[in-house]
Protein backbone atom coordinates (compact mmCIF):
# COMPACT_ATOMS: atom_id res chain seq x y z
CA UNK A 1 0.00 0.00 0.00
CA UNK A 2 1.33 3.42 -0.79
CA UNK A 3 1.66 5.52 2.47
CA UNK A 4 3.51 9.29 3.72
CA UNK A 5 4.34 9.26 6.88
CA UNK A 6 4.84 12.77 8.42
CA UNK A 7 6.05 11.65 11.56
CA UNK A 8 6.64 15.71 13.17
CA UNK A 9 2.81 17.19 14.33
CA UNK A 10 3.85 20.34 15.47
CA UNK A 11 7.31 22.26 15.21
CA UNK A 12 7.94 25.60 17.06
CA UNK A 13 11.33 27.45 16.38
CA UNK A 14 12.47 31.17 16.75
CA UNK A 15 12.80 33.15 13.72
CA UNK A 16 16.00 32.83 11.63
CA UNK A 17 16.65 29.52 13.12
CA UNK A 18 16.68 26.77 10.42
CA UNK A 19 13.70 23.74 10.44
CA UNK A 20 13.66 20.60 8.46
CA UNK A 21 9.83 18.76 8.07
CA UNK A 22 10.43 15.17 7.46
CA UNK A 23 8.49 13.04 5.14
CA UNK A 24 9.27 8.98 4.53
CA UNK A 25 7.04 7.01 2.18
CA UNK A 26 5.86 4.06 0.87
CA UNK A 27 5.22 2.74 -2.96
CA UNK A 28 5.40 -0.54 -4.95
CA UNK A 29 5.60 2.12 -8.19
CA UNK A 30 8.61 2.26 -9.82
CA UNK A 31 8.07 5.89 -11.27
CA UNK A 32 6.26 8.29 -8.24
CA UNK A 33 6.15 11.84 -8.01
CA UNK A 34 6.35 13.53 -4.66
CA UNK A 35 4.69 16.95 -3.85
CA UNK A 36 4.56 19.56 -1.01
CA UNK A 37 2.25 22.01 -0.04
CA UNK A 38 1.81 24.89 2.27
CA UNK A 39 -1.61 25.28 3.65
CA UNK A 40 -1.49 28.71 5.78
CA UNK A 41 -5.07 29.33 7.75
CA UNK A 42 -7.02 30.56 4.93
CA UNK A 43 -6.89 26.73 3.96
CA UNK A 44 -5.73 27.29 0.46
CA UNK A 45 -2.95 24.23 -0.29
CA UNK A 46 -0.01 26.42 -2.50
CA UNK A 47 1.93 24.16 -4.22
CA UNK A 48 5.68 24.35 -3.46
CA UNK A 49 7.12 21.56 -5.51
CA UNK A 50 7.18 18.69 -7.53
CA UNK A 51 9.55 16.16 -7.95
CA UNK A 52 9.90 12.49 -9.94
CA UNK A 53 11.36 9.63 -8.60
CA UNK A 54 14.00 9.82 -11.39
CA UNK A 55 15.74 13.22 -10.18
CA UNK A 56 17.65 12.56 -6.50
CA UNK A 57 18.96 16.03 -7.12
CA UNK A 58 18.27 18.46 -4.04
CA UNK A 59 16.63 21.64 -5.22
CA UNK A 60 16.84 25.39 -3.71
CA UNK A 61 14.55 27.73 -4.00
CA UNK A 62 15.67 30.73 -1.93
CA UNK A 63 15.09 30.02 1.59
CA UNK A 64 13.51 26.49 0.79
CA UNK A 65 15.69 23.39 -0.29
CA UNK A 66 14.54 19.83 -0.44
CA UNK A 67 16.58 16.63 0.03
CA UNK A 68 14.96 13.68 -1.98
CA UNK A 69 16.96 10.46 -0.85
CA UNK A 70 15.61 6.89 -2.94
CA UNK A 71 17.56 4.57 -0.77
CA UNK A 72 15.51 6.00 2.45
CA UNK A 73 12.24 6.55 0.52
CA UNK A 74 12.33 10.45 2.21
CA UNK A 75 11.69 13.76 0.94
CA UNK A 76 12.67 16.38 3.61
CA UNK A 77 12.02 20.08 3.23
CA UNK A 78 14.12 22.53 5.07
CA UNK A 79 13.59 26.45 5.56
CA UNK A 80 16.56 28.76 6.20
CA UNK A 81 16.25 31.43 8.35
CA UNK A 82 11.98 30.87 8.96
CA UNK A 83 10.11 34.14 9.30
CA UNK A 84 7.08 34.62 10.80
CA UNK A 85 4.83 33.94 7.50
CA UNK A 86 6.33 30.50 6.97
CA UNK A 87 3.59 29.45 9.69
CA UNK A 88 1.37 27.10 7.91
CA UNK A 89 0.91 23.14 7.44
CA UNK A 90 2.72 21.87 5.74
CA UNK A 91 2.02 18.25 3.56
CA UNK A 92 3.98 15.86 1.60
CA UNK A 93 2.27 13.82 -0.97
CA UNK A 94 2.93 11.20 -2.95
CA UNK A 95 1.32 10.89 -6.79
CA UNK A 96 -0.62 6.84 -6.55
CA UNK A 97 -0.19 5.33 -9.78
CA UNK A 98 2.49 7.10 -11.67
CA UNK A 99 1.40 10.89 -12.83
CA UNK A 100 -2.54 10.58 -12.31
CA UNK A 101 -2.76 13.60 -9.87
CA UNK A 102 -4.18 11.56 -7.38
CA UNK A 103 -2.35 12.18 -4.30
CA UNK A 104 -1.75 10.37 -0.99
CA UNK A 105 -1.34 13.17 1.48
CA UNK A 106 0.94 12.96 4.75
CA UNK A 107 -1.15 14.01 7.98
CA UNK A 108 0.84 17.33 8.06
CA UNK A 109 3.57 19.33 9.63
CA UNK A 110 2.16 22.44 11.81
CA UNK A 111 5.17 24.94 11.99
CA UNK A 112 4.97 27.86 14.43
CA UNK A 113 7.55 30.42 13.91
CA UNK A 114 7.73 32.96 16.48
CA UNK A 115 9.07 36.27 16.56
CA UNK B 1 -3.79 34.10 -14.82
CA UNK B 2 -6.90 33.25 -12.33
CA UNK B 3 -6.24 30.06 -10.15
CA UNK B 4 -8.77 27.69 -8.78
CA UNK B 5 -11.67 29.31 -7.37
CA UNK B 6 -14.55 27.75 -5.52
CA UNK B 7 -17.65 28.88 -4.03
CA UNK B 8 -19.05 29.05 -1.85
CA UNK B 9 -16.23 29.23 0.61
CA UNK B 10 -18.20 28.58 3.63
CA UNK B 11 -22.05 26.68 3.91
CA UNK B 12 -23.74 25.89 7.01
CA UNK B 13 -26.80 23.17 6.04
CA UNK B 14 -29.14 21.36 8.06
CA UNK B 15 -28.58 17.71 8.22
CA UNK B 16 -30.85 15.45 5.29
CA UNK B 17 -30.30 18.86 2.95
CA UNK B 18 -28.38 18.90 -0.30
CA UNK B 19 -26.04 21.05 -0.80
CA UNK B 20 -23.66 21.99 -4.21
CA UNK B 21 -20.38 23.31 -4.38
CA UNK B 22 -18.84 24.48 -7.63
CA UNK B 23 -14.88 24.86 -8.94
CA UNK B 24 -13.95 26.67 -11.78
CA UNK B 25 -10.44 25.39 -12.39
CA UNK B 26 -7.85 27.25 -14.30
CA UNK B 27 -8.60 27.80 -17.70
CA UNK B 28 -6.61 26.00 -19.74
CA UNK B 29 -6.30 23.09 -17.02
CA UNK B 30 -7.74 19.69 -18.62
CA UNK B 31 -7.71 17.96 -15.33
CA UNK B 32 -10.23 18.49 -12.53
CA UNK B 33 -10.22 16.95 -9.28
CA UNK B 34 -11.95 16.84 -5.77
CA UNK B 35 -10.23 16.18 -2.45
CA UNK B 36 -12.00 16.43 0.92
CA UNK B 37 -9.97 17.28 4.58
CA UNK B 38 -10.88 17.32 8.00
CA UNK B 39 -9.58 18.72 10.94
CA UNK B 40 -5.86 17.56 11.79
CA UNK B 41 -5.41 15.70 8.61
CA UNK B 42 -4.55 15.31 4.72
CA UNK B 43 -6.45 15.73 2.13
CA UNK B 44 -8.08 12.57 0.64
CA UNK B 45 -9.37 11.89 -2.76
CA UNK B 46 -12.19 11.92 -3.97
CA UNK B 47 -12.58 12.21 -7.57
CA UNK B 48 -11.23 13.35 -10.98
CA UNK B 49 -12.21 14.14 -14.50
CA UNK B 50 -10.16 14.47 -17.71
CA UNK B 51 -11.86 16.92 -19.80
CA UNK B 52 -16.13 15.91 -19.28
CA UNK B 53 -14.77 12.57 -18.73
CA UNK B 54 -15.48 11.06 -14.59
CA UNK B 55 -12.24 8.82 -14.79
CA UNK B 56 -12.00 7.72 -10.97
CA UNK B 57 -13.81 7.99 -8.00
CA UNK B 58 -12.82 6.80 -4.90
CA UNK B 59 -14.55 4.38 -2.24
CA UNK B 60 -14.89 7.59 -0.12
CA UNK B 61 -17.61 8.36 -2.77
CA UNK B 62 -20.49 7.46 -1.10
CA UNK B 63 -24.03 7.01 -2.92
CA UNK B 64 -24.89 11.13 -1.53
CA UNK B 65 -22.35 12.24 -3.61
CA UNK B 66 -21.92 13.13 -7.14
CA UNK B 67 -19.93 15.23 -9.21
CA UNK B 68 -20.30 16.54 -13.18
CA UNK B 69 -17.65 18.78 -15.06
CA UNK B 70 -20.33 19.11 -18.11
CA UNK B 71 -18.52 21.21 -20.55
CA UNK B 72 -15.49 20.24 -19.30
CA UNK B 73 -14.89 23.66 -17.55
CA UNK B 74 -15.97 24.18 -14.02
CA UNK B 75 -17.02 21.26 -11.53
CA UNK B 76 -19.93 20.92 -9.31
CA UNK B 77 -20.03 18.78 -6.14
CA UNK B 78 -23.58 17.49 -4.67
CA UNK B 79 -24.16 16.32 -1.72
CA UNK B 80 -27.79 14.60 -1.03
CA UNK B 81 -29.31 14.18 2.47
CA UNK B 82 -26.02 15.33 4.52
CA UNK B 83 -24.92 13.64 7.51
CA UNK B 84 -22.68 15.16 10.24
CA UNK B 85 -20.23 13.11 9.41
CA UNK B 86 -19.59 15.05 5.94
CA UNK B 87 -18.69 18.43 7.57
CA UNK B 88 -15.20 19.10 6.19
CA UNK B 89 -13.41 21.20 3.73
CA UNK B 90 -14.01 20.28 -0.08
CA UNK B 91 -10.61 21.11 -2.07
CA UNK B 92 -10.98 21.86 -5.89
CA UNK B 93 -7.84 21.30 -7.97
CA UNK B 94 -7.10 21.43 -11.05
CA UNK B 95 -3.87 20.19 -13.71
CA UNK B 96 -2.34 20.17 -17.50
CA UNK B 97 -1.85 16.91 -18.18
CA UNK B 98 1.42 17.58 -20.63
CA UNK B 99 4.28 15.64 -21.10
CA UNK B 100 6.26 17.47 -18.93
CA UNK B 101 4.45 16.88 -15.95
CA UNK B 102 1.21 17.19 -13.79
CA UNK B 103 1.59 19.67 -11.41
CA UNK B 104 -1.66 19.98 -9.23
CA UNK B 105 -2.94 23.49 -8.30
CA UNK B 106 -5.39 23.67 -5.35
CA UNK B 107 -8.16 25.98 -4.73
CA UNK B 108 -8.88 27.97 -1.21
CA UNK B 109 -11.62 25.10 -0.54
CA UNK B 110 -15.49 24.83 0.65
CA UNK B 111 -15.94 24.72 4.18
CA UNK B 112 -19.18 22.55 4.88
CA UNK B 113 -20.89 22.63 8.35
CA UNK B 114 -23.68 20.29 9.02
CA UNK B 115 -25.33 20.88 12.60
Amino acid sequence: AQKVTQAQTEISVVEKEDVTLDCVYETRDTTYYLFWYKQPPSGELVFLIRRNSFDEQNEISGRYSWNFQKSTSSFNFTITASQVVDSAVYFCALSEGGDTGKLIFGQGTTLQVKP
Amino acid sequence: DTGVSQNPRHKITKRGQNVTFRCDPISEHNRLYWYRQTLGQGPEFLTYFQNEAQLEKSRLLSDRFSAERPKGSFSTLEIQRTEQGDSAMYLCASSLDRLSGNTIYFGEGSWLTVV
